[in-house]
């Protein structure tokens, strides 16, 4: 399996819903990453967990809170979002944490709307 | 931090004809520069990458260049062709957090 996947695929959610997306990947990677992506901008970073550890936040607002249960598995846990967090999420993973050489894989995305 | 810097924003080229993407850099500890292409509603995809110890690298139609004393760096599509009609994001990584130039809306028409 060389691919990254996301569920759900679109997501509409109230300010007060609580939500989650969920990212998996199986080629044994040890970094996976969380991105958000506005209409015609480049990706953003989000977070960066390295050997399930979260080792970067890029100073995000605490109604996004990552989660990494295991090496295959990352999720984003969304709560009291406002609608300019609409966007699409982006999830990605590399082989080896840190250091450079570092090719990262696109999961097809979330696309989330709030209401 | 990176600053990544993309020139043009948007690129109309004739199908056949070349296309050149331009990127510089801040980071002189960015050490691995890879090349996105984004289809509408796709994901990035990686399309060729280059390590700060080579200076130039090719793939069929698409080569990318790397000038470490200028901190620049190019992407060359040659024979474009409509599929190759997209964003294109290049990108600077150091310590494996990667940072994205804004983008350039290519457009081949036939």
């Amino acid at each position: 399996d060389t691919e990254v996947t996301q569920t759900p695929k679109h997501l509409v959610m109230g300010m007060t819903n609580k939500k989650s997306l969920k990212c998996e990947q199986h080629m044994g990677h040890r970094a996976m990453y969380w991105y958000k992506q506005k209409a015609k901008k480049p990706p953003e970073l989000m977070f960066v967990y390295s050997y399930e550890k979260l080792s970067i936040n890029e100073s995000v607002p605490s109604r996004f809170s990552p989660e990494c249960p295991n090496s295959s598995l990352l999720n984003l846990h969304l709560h009291a979002l406002q609608p300019e967090d609409s966007a699409l999420y982006l999830c990605a993973s590399s082989q080896n944490p840190g250091g450079g050489y570092n090719e990262q894989f696109f999961g097809p995305g979330t696309r989330l709307t709030v209401l | 931090g990176e600053n990544v810097e993309q020139h043009p924003s948007t690129l109309s080229v004739q199908e056949g004809d070349s296309a050149v993407i331009k990127c510089t850099y801040s980071d002189s500890a960015s050490n691995y520069f890879p090349w996105y292409k984004q289809e509408l509603g796709k994901r990035p995809q990686l399309i060729i990458d280059i390590r700060s110890n080579v200076g130039e690298k090719k793939d069929q139609r698409i080569a990318v260049t790397l000038n470490k004393t200028a901190k620049h760096f190019s992407l060359h599509i040659t024979e474009t062709q409509p599929e190759d009609s997209a964003v294109y994001f290049c990108a600077a990584s150091s310590w494996g957090k990667l940072q994205f130039g804004a983008g350039t809306q290519v457009v081949v028409t036939p």
